[in-house]
């Protein structure tokens, strides 16, 4: 397997620019989630969904923040609009149906995103 | 609400040196509980697991024990080598299916 695929590697752009982040989950996982990593914040969850329909999406900064997942093979993570603190690496993870947390998430290698 | 605490990096030790990284966790019922590795440019990619009390996970020299007493997941390994120079998280999966990441120790071994 491929593992999770996350387009693009590296993202630059200046600040009010609309930027789109994009996940293949590994075939067959029911859950995906998109994280953010920052040195001062750390790893932050933002949403996940279950069978494409977004679950928890408590931690999502703002407004500016949008993610879907129109199919099982494909989720996006969109920042409309862009700011400098937006800068960070995001991340996308898919697992198997986990029961209470029990299943191991399959991290993609991140796009790290930089808003001048 | 579930929390993990693990200690402040950096964390520099010489090769074959003896590795411990510290974690303690808060949650309700019976989470498992999880390190994670991230080496640089790189995603997270699970390292160990437990999933009940006294449990031990191992992978690559590495080991954690479950200790509900003392509601720590301390990693160790015996003899470290420079490649295991990393970023370690340790995680707990509590009542939902969210994994609840700690901030994550960087370790540097220096040859």
């Amino acid at each position: 397997d491929a593992g999770v695929i996350q387009s693009p590697r590296h993202e630059v752009t200046e600040m009010g620019q609309e930027v789109t982040l994009r996940c293949k989950p590994i075939s067959g996982h029911d859950y995906l989630f998109w994280y953010r990593q920052t040195m001062m914040r750390g790893l932050e969850l933002l949403i996940y969904f279950n069978n494409n329909v977004p679950i928890d999406d408590s931690g999502m900064p703002e407004d500016r923040f949008s993610a879907k997942m129109p199919n099982a093979s494909f989720s996006t993570l969109k920042i409309q609009p862009s700011e400098p603190r937006d800068s960070a690496v995001y991340f996308c993870a898919s697992s198997l149906a986990p029961v209470r947390g029990t299943d191991t998430q399959y991290f993609g290698p991140g796009t790290r995103l930089t808003v001048l | 609400g579930d929390s993990v605490t693990q200690m402040e990096g950096p964390v520099t030790l010489s090769e074959e040196a003896f590795l411990t990284i510290n974690c303690t966790y808060t949650a309700t019922g019976y989470p498992s509980l999880f390190w994670y590795v991230q080496y640089p440019g790189e995603g997270l990619q699970l390292l160990l697991k437990a999933t009940k009390a006294d449990d031990k996970g191992s992978n690559k020299g590495f080991e954690a024990t479950y200790r509900k007493e003392t509601t720590s997941f301390h990693l160790e390994k015996g003899s470290v080598q420079v490649s295991d120079s990393a970023v370690y998280f340790c995680a707990t999966g509590g009542a939902t299916n969210k994994l609840i990441f700690g901030t994550g120790t960087l370790l540097a071994v220096q040859p």
